[in-house]
């Protein structure tokens, strides 16, 4: 089944202890892309990723990093979580070209005390 | 990104059809119009998208006005299942790399069974 893996789910850390989200797409998709959902602003955009080794900011990259080591992965780090970061993050990858469609991961949820 | 207007809520009966609306009075002439929705707790999902012409898929059915400065997406028959956030979003295909969706706050659809 075509899908998009995001671990965990579900996570509550402390400010700066240092976490990974990984994300895994098996469609051999070039593009990835990482959101982040928040109440009243919707769904924004962190960073991405043409393909393998080729990363960039998005809307809202402060305090994250990714690397794009193989096609599959792109995962999201958090070096020093804050609690400004407390969000729903969802990561998605589509095929190169504006017009196809993104497929989702089903989303973690993160909680920074 | 151009900027689509929609409803910030609708309601409907299962089994009827709805109509969701969408207002982009600013398109462009290489701006595709692509529809997303989000059901509870899970990530986005691709429904459908179109240019000019009418299209219709498993999912839906988007009609897009002559002008191109409305839309509407058409669930024919729903079901409690298709309640969820719709979100319509316009995609400049002439941009390259302009993979980024940009999501307003979308219409929430309620379904009374």
């Amino acid at each position: 089944e075509a899908q998009v893996t995001q671990n965990p789910r579900y996570l509550i850390t402390v400010t700066g202890k240092k976490l990974t989200v990984t994300c895994s797409q098996n469609m051999n998709h070039e593009y990835m892309s990482w959101y982040r959902q928040d109440p009243g602003l919707g769904l924004r955009q962190i960073y991405y990723s043409m393909n393998v080794e080729v990363t960039d900011k998005g809307d809202v990259p402060e305090g994250y990093k990714v690397s794009r080591k193989e096609k599959r992965n792109f995962p999201l780090i958090l070096e020093s979580p804050s609690p400004n970061q407390t969000s729903l993050y969802f990561c998605a990858s589509s095929l190169l070209g504006t017009n196809q469609p993104q497929h989702f991961g089903d989303g973690t949820r993160l909680s920074i005390l | 990104d151009a900027k689509t207007t929609q409803p910030n809520s609708m309601e409907s009966n299962e089994e009827e059809p709805v109509h969701l609306p969408c207002n982009h009075s600013t398109i462009s002439g290489t701006d595709y119009i692509h529809w997303y929705r989000q059901l509870p707790s899970q990530g986005p999902e691709y429904v459908i998208h179109g240019l000019t012409s009418n299209v219709n898929n498993r999912m839906a059915s988007l009609a897009i006005a002559e002008d191109r400065k409305s839309s509407t997406l058409i669930l024919h028959r729903a079901t409690l299942r298709d309640a969820a956030v719709y979100y319509c979003i316009l995609r400049d295909v002439v941009i390259q790399g302009a993979q980024k969706l940009v999501f307003g706050q979308g219409t929430r659809l309620t379904i009374n069974p």
